[in-house]
């Protein structure tokens, strides 16, 4: 399949280690954010969401953390393993009578075995 | 469930033909997007319906791209006419309410739309 992200931001870990990918999101009105996860060829895939009210919130072997006062999200993701391999994009929402969202740039996550 | 339906899954089109792609949501769904991905980068809203009602189309270059959405199911967007810079991978989703907590939206995985 095409190759989503040729001249994104690549983070490059070793299989067994923990990633941390970051986000900075624009605006301060933001009330929803989500991770989504993008394999070649494929649409992107809802992996973790977390509400505005929060500032940590965990699923299977990933962790999202919002720091609302610098605007700044990340993903942890635990033991990376080879199928994590893949581009990630940070999303953020806000309600304008409907509830809008928006992607940011994504990080090209690249594990090694 | 039956994931978000997308046809064709490539398409390659001269500048200035039309075109149209297809997307079938998660059944009972209400809520369907379009969006436009240009390699490299995050995808881009085009249009949101709530059932057949557009909600949001502010992004949609209205003079070139339609969209409908029939019965409040399927829909279709069509591009006419085309230009070199429509060549992206357009993406359906939907969701089952407003996109919101515990409404995540959930993809097709596209049609990559190649204009020459």
């Amino acid at each position: 399949g095409e190759s989503v992200g040729l001249h994104l931001p690549t983070l490059s870990v070793q299989e067994g280690d923990n990633s941390i990918i970051n986000c900075a999101y624009s605006n301060s009105a933001s009330d929803y954010f989500i991770w989504y996860k993008q394999e070649s060829g494929k649409g992107p895939q809802f992996i973790i969401d977390i509400r505005s009210n929060m500032d940590k919130r965990q699923g299977q072997r990933v962790t999202v953390l919002l720091n609302k006062t610098v605007k700044h999200l990340s993903l942890q993701i635990a033991a990376t393993q080879p199928g994590d391999s893949a581009v990630y994009f940070c999303a953020e929402s806000w309600n304008t009578g409907f509830q809008k969202l928006v992607f940011g740039t994504g990080t090209r996550l690249l594990v090694s075995p | 469930e039956a994931g978000v339906a997308q046809s064709p899954r490539y398409k390659i089109i001269e500048k200035r033909q039309s075109v149209a792609f297809w997307c079938n949501p998660i059944s009972g769904h209400a809520t369907l997007y379009w969006y436009q991905q240009i390699l490299g980068q995050g995808p881009k809203l085009l249009i949101q319906f709530q059932n057949n009602g557009v909600v949001d189309d502010s992004q949609l270059p209205k003079d070139r791209f339609s969209a409908e959405r029939l019965k409040g199911v399927d829909s279709t967007l069509k591009i006419q006419p085309a230009k070199l810079e429509d060549s992206a991978v357009y993406l359906c989703a939907s969701s089952l309410a407003w996109t919101g907590y515990n409404s995540p939206l959930h993809f097709g995985n596209g049609t990559r739309l190649t204009v020459t």
